[in-house]
């Protein structure tokens, strides 16, 4: 992996499905690995700011688990709800230029009531 | 708390009119970014400046300039728009002194190039 990819491109649900999707990103050079919620017509912000091998974060009904030695991490969303419709962005950074923050393309995921 | 403020909100430009879009934080923070937001492909990195007084090249600088004016101040300059600038730029900062910083974005400028 050469740069950071996110699947799928896109994602329809049900109320009160779970789901997952995944973020892969260079295995070499790891320095930290951000999570961000992007709502239409608004501004990303932050969910999780992930570091080590390992590491899982939760927030509510979101969670997120990091493996940096194969270069993947996956957000998972309980028991989804409408709010939850946003497009979800990962972003890598290198610890060779730790200031340079890269974007995925991000996982669109709408939640139909 | 402010956070971090873009100036302006929207702006239609001509083909080959010059602008500067302005961005300030008022958080104290060293680090500070200029993204595009293009369709299918997320945010991609302008341009960033690690501290006053440093800028770097991100993933598609071509046709834009950067100026770190202080800390607080971070502008994004067209100086030959085109129709493929037409896009939401977006400025961010964070403090830039560890790891387990998060991004904090301004609310986007919405731009036309006809």
């Amino acid at each position: 992996i050469l740069n950071v990819e996110q699947s799928p491109q896109s994602l329809h649900v049900q109320e009160g499905d779970s789901t997952n999707f995944t973020c892969s990103f260079p295995s070499s050079n790891f320095y930290a690995l951000h999570w961000y919620r992007w709502e239409t017509a608004k501004s990303p912000e932050a969910l999780f700011v992930m570091t080590l091998n390992g590491d899982e974060k939760k927030k509510g009904r979101i969670s997120a688990t990091l493996n940096t030695k194969e270069g993947y991490s996956y957000l998972y969303i309980k028991g989804s709800q409408p709010e939850d419709s946003a497009t979800y962005l990962c972003a890598f950074i290198r610890k060779t230029s730790y200031d340079k923050v890269i974007f995925g393309p991000g996982t669109s995921l709408s939640v139909i009531p | 708390n402010a956070g971090v403020t873009q100036t302006p909100k929207f702006q239609v430009l001509k083909t080959g009119q010059s602008m500067t879009l302005q961005c300030a934080q008022d958080m104290n923070h060293n680090s500070m970014y200029w993204y595009r937001q293009d369709p299918g492909m997320g945010l991609r990195l302008i341009y960033y400046s690690a501290s006053e007084g440093t800028t770097d090249k991100g993933e598609v600088p071509n046709g834009y300039n950067v100026s770190r004016l202080n800390k607080r101040e971070f502008s994004l300059r067209l100086e030959s728009a085109a129709p493929s600038q037409t896009s939401v730029y977006f400025c961010a900062s964070r403090k830039g002194t560890t790891t387990n910083e998060k991004l904090f974005f301004g609310s986007g400028t919405q731009l036309s190039v006809l």
